[in-house]
């Protein structure tokens, strides 16, 4: 069965931290995501990547960088966080032109 | 941003009958899926279909694409309560960087 796994269901973090969302894919997928999902505003892509070390800015990645140093490993990394970045992250990933699997997602506050 | 939308924002029906959503894309793309949220949960994907395709089937879930108008609609048949979910469309914008709409939120009463 295909998975993406998302370290943390909740999490709640301080204003300042450094926060670092991790998602792993078992099914060897060439392409991975992270969204932000807000009431109202769907799905948001935050970074995209295609490959191992490449990565790509979606819509709103002000605030945010990621890391792929394995296939099967993409982390979200909030450099300073703040309260405007409370939200639900989705993790997901897909083989070219494909489906793609979606994690169960973590919904963080900021405090 | 090239987030696209889906229309009407909610819908709500009761049980047995069709429901009808819509989805317009800004760009050129190569795909549109659709994806179906149960509350608070990860997406699940539902059908896809590719540019040169009009229309696709699968179970009680029709789509249909007109890439002249950029626009596509998801059709589900005799919906059940179990349907009750959000409903999203993603385009790849000829990239494979999928990009979501902003969703309907269906309810289906029993």
């Amino acid at each position: 069965d295909v998975k993406v796994t998302q370290s943390s269901r909740y999490l709640v973090k301080r204003t300042g931290e450094k926060v670092f969302l991790e998602c792993v894919q078992d099914m060897d997928h060439e392409n991975m995501f992270w969204y932000r999902q807000d009431p109202g505003l769907g799905l948001r892509l935050i970074y995209f990547s295609y490959d191992v070390k490449m990565k790509e800015k979606g819509d709103i990645p002000e605030g945010y960088s990621v890391s792929r140093e394995k296939k099967e490993r993409f982390s979200l990394i909030l450099e300073s966080a703040s309260t405007n970045q409370t939200s639900m992250y989705l993790c997901a990933s897909s083989r070219q032109g494909a489906e793609a699997f979606f994690g169960q997602g973590t919904r963080l506050t900021v405090v | 941003s090239q987030q696209g939308e889906e229309d009407p924002q909610a819908l709500s029906i009761q049980e047995g009958e069709n429901a009808t959503m819509n989805c317009s894309y800004k760009t050129s793309i190569n795909n549109l899926q659709w994806y179906r949220q149960n509350s608070g949960r990860g997406l699940v994907h539902l059908i896809l279909i590719r540019s040169n395709e009009r229309e696709k089937h699968s179970g009680r879930l029709r789509v249909t694409l007109d890439t002249s108008k950029k626009s596509s609609s998801l059709l589900i048949t005799a919906s059940r309560a179990a349907d009750t979910a959000s409903y999203f469309c993603a385009t790849d914008g000829g990239t494979y960087k999928y990009i979501f709409g902003t969703g309907t939120r269906l309810k289906v009463l029993a």
